[in-house]
């Protein structure tokens, strides 16, 4: 069963948009990974943020965590049709040390 | 370094037959996870190998199953495939077994008919 729930789905934008996705999860964790997949291909880490941490950043990414709404955002800044892909929160829930992953929201970047 | 490679990257398999899946880890990871990715289900975490022992399992019937080899190369097993197999399975490493961050391989596309 899945730990976490993202929304939206899907998501459509504009070149240059920014793009929001929200995951929220169930259970206590020791963190909370973001990974993009393209396409059918295999997974790419983009950041990962602990569980005593609000707020990370990573070149064109942001990622918070309000552990209290057991809740997490991913902003993608500035985007680029390369950023289409699907993207995925990952938790480590604790004292499990596996990865449960939510269902994914579904970014198409138009040109 | 080279990344996570995985054998073959697509197949085809006949009900009830088994398969079998292959995965070498990036170089010096010693922790391989396996994970099942279908659109109904997503993706659901099969189970880990650490220093060949299964350290993790997910909630999948006994049909499958995995070992791990010295050199930190991983196998995973289905026997008597169902239709609902079909799947793509990805294979991930990390360096340690309390190392959080995953590299993913391509993944296998298994198909049953």
């Amino acid at each position: 069963s899945q730990q976490g729930e993202e929304d939206p789905q899907a998501l459509s934008i504009q070149e240059g948009e920014n793009a929001t996705m929200n995951c929220s999860y169930k259970t206590s964790i020791n963190n909370l990974q973001w990974y993009r997949q393209n396409s059918g291909r295999g997974l790419v880490h983009l950041i990962l943020i602990r569980s005593n941490e609000r707020e990370k950043h990573s070149g064109r990414l942001r990622v918070t965590l309000d552990t209290s709404k057991k809740s997490s955002s991913l902003l993608i800044t500035a985007s680029r049709a390369a950023d289409t892909a699907s993207y995925f929160c990952a938790t480590d829930a604790q004292g499990a040390q596996k990865l449960v992953f939510g269902q994914g929201t579904r970014l198409t970047i138009n040109p | 370094k080279a990344g996570v490679t995985q054998t073959p990257r697509y197949l085809i398999k006949t009900r009830g037959q088994q398969v079998t899946l292959s995965c070498s880890p990036i170089s010096g990871h010693r922790s391989v996870s396996w994970y099942q990715q279908t659109p109904g289900q997503g993706l659901q975490f099969l189970f880990e190998y650490f220093s060949e022992t299964q350290r993790n399992k997910g909630n999948f019937p006994g049909r499958f199953s995995g070992r791990q080899f010295s050199n930190s190369r991983s196998e995973m097993n289905v026997s008597t495939l169902e239709l609902g197999d079909s799947a793509l399975y990805l294979c991930a490493s990390r360096p340690a077994f309390d190392s959080y961050e995953q590299y993913f391989g391509p993944g296998t596309r298994l198909t049953v008919t």
